[in-house]
């Protein structure tokens, strides 16, 4: 992928708040969606998915809604903690293919 | 619950020199992946492997290789190291079947200088 250097959007929200992040997917084919939550030096961290046949589904503290006729997803997170902080990046996938392929991250940074 | 482990966790090598990192899947996944991180930026699928076999190929470059071996861990190697290549190196792990959620590794973190 091309570099966009070091500048990710970020969302910067205070404890206890609800935090939104979205995010634009590319193929029109994709029919699998995940949400990734990746800390400083860590690997990415399964949050939750959802597949083309819903478009919403709802986790611990988290909802991801799935906008397929504009090819656009959030995650929703409730009562945010400063744990929550993170990058988070959207993945779409076709089921059967292998290539899980990430879209660009945001930065949620939680102050107490 | 076993998690994909990788190895080394850091690595430093000098331009053209080689370096293999190593993936152990969490057990009974048949498929593997390999991603590169650079700073700030999303992870890039490199190649991954499923039953032994290259099953996708990504932006990986030729002076990159990759296999799965039959106890289902993988490798990577790397030759004529660029400092381009510097970067943290992530493989994922998964069952073929369930859906296509992938479950990723502490990462290699590779750096040459």
């Amino acid at each position: 992928g091309e570099s966009v250097g070091l500048h990710l959007p970020t969302l910067s929200v205070q404890e206890g708040d609800n935090s939104i992040i979205n995010c634009a997917y590319s193929n029109s084919a994709s029919d699998y969606f995940i949400w990734y939550k990746q800390e400083s030096g860590k690997g990415p961290q399964f949050i939750i998915d959802i597949r083309s046949n819903m478009d919403k589904r709802q986790g611990q503290r988290v909802t991801v809604l799935l906008n397929k006729t504009v090819k656009h997803l959030s995650l929703q997170i409730a009562a945010t903690q400063p744990g929550d902080s993170a990058v988070y990046f959207c993945a779409e996938n076709i089921l059967g293919y292998s290539t899980l392929t990430f879209g660009k991250g945001t930065m949620l940074l939680v102050s107490p | 619950a076993a998690g994909v482990i990788q190895s080394p966790r850091h690595l430093i090598k000098e331009k053209r020199e080689t370096a293999t990192l190593k993936c152990y899947p969490i057990p009974r996944h048949d498929t593997v992946y390999w991603y590169q991180q650079g700073p700030g930026q999303d992870p890039q699928f490199l190649i991954s492997f499923y039953e032994k076999m290259q099953s996708d190929k990504g932006s990986i470059p030729d002076r990159f290789s990759a296999q799965q071996f039959s106890d289902y861990h993988s490798e990577l190697n790397m030759s004529s190291l660029e400092l381009g290549d510097s970067a943290l190196y992530f493989c994922a792990s998964s069952l073929a079947g369930t859906g296509g959620k992938l479950f990723f590794g502490s990462g290699t973190q590779l750096s040459v200088l």
